[in-house]
């Protein structure tokens, strides 16, 4: 079982619809979770992070976190075609918060 | 803001050379990483450093050397380069190890 799993996608969502992206995490005792968009031939920007059980907002996105189920997701409201992208989830693996773990990213598709 | 800056956006090397790469970050950051991308298999952290002069072996290490003899400058030096090594160079730091981390645009590296 890999660390930290997202599906690769492509998600393909209507403009206007909500997106969700999910993400699995196999430490139970991780305690730091990030969501990182990547456009082609960029590099990664964080869109934003949770320590938090429950739901933590910015704008059109909302983290949500469920440590007792192991996931992580991320919803986007009212998806443009800007937000298409790749979503990568990272995650703290280890004691003492020693490393982050990548997902593999989903490739989301905002079609017009 | 945090500026995190690599030495080229795209290089060519052939097989055998030497190959250094640099990055900069200027907020003072205690961690700096590198990690390669490759279609497929995501991010993979090659090495990090915690201080100057301290590092940590990654997921790949094999192939690579890193040194850091300053706190705002990370290399990465290919001490032969192969074929395989042609990927997507990204290096990145943050302030803490489970922290936030902040990447530079990024090298691609093509090896002949």
């Amino acid at each position: 079982q890999k660390e930290v799993e997202q599906n690769s996608g492509p998600l393909s969502v209507p403009e206007g619809a909500i997106a969700s992206l999910n993400c699995t995490y196999s430490d139970r005792g991780s305690q730091s979770f990030f969501w990182y968009r990547q456009y082609s031939g960029k590099s990664p920007e964080l869109i934003m992070f949770i320590y938090s059980n429950g739901d933590k907002e910015d704008g059109r996105f909302t983290a949500q976190l469920n440590k007792a189920s192991q996931y992580v997701s991320l919803l986007i409201r009212d998806s443009q075609p800007s937000d298409s992208a790749t979503y990568l989830c990272a995650v703290n693996i280890g004691s003492s918060a020693s490393k982050i773990i990548f997902g593999s990213g989903t490739r989301l598709s905002i079609r017009p | 803001d945090v500026k995190v800056t690599q030495s080229s956006r795209y290089l060519v090397k052939r097989t055998g050379e030497k190959v250094f790469l640099e990055c900069v970050q200027d907020m003072d950051h205690e961690n700096m990483f590198w990690y390669r991308q490759d279609p497929g298999l995501g991010l993979r952290l090659i090495y990090f450093s915690y201080d100057v002069k301290m590092k940590e072996k990654g997921d790949i290490p094999e192939g690579y050397s890193v040194p850091r003899e300053k706190k705002e400058r990370f290399s990465l030096i290919l001490e032969s380069a192969s074929t395989n090594q042609t990927s997507m160079y990204l290096c990145a730091s943050s302030l803490r190890v489970a922290d936030t981390q902040y990447f530079g645009p990024g090298t691609r590296l093509t090896v002949l």
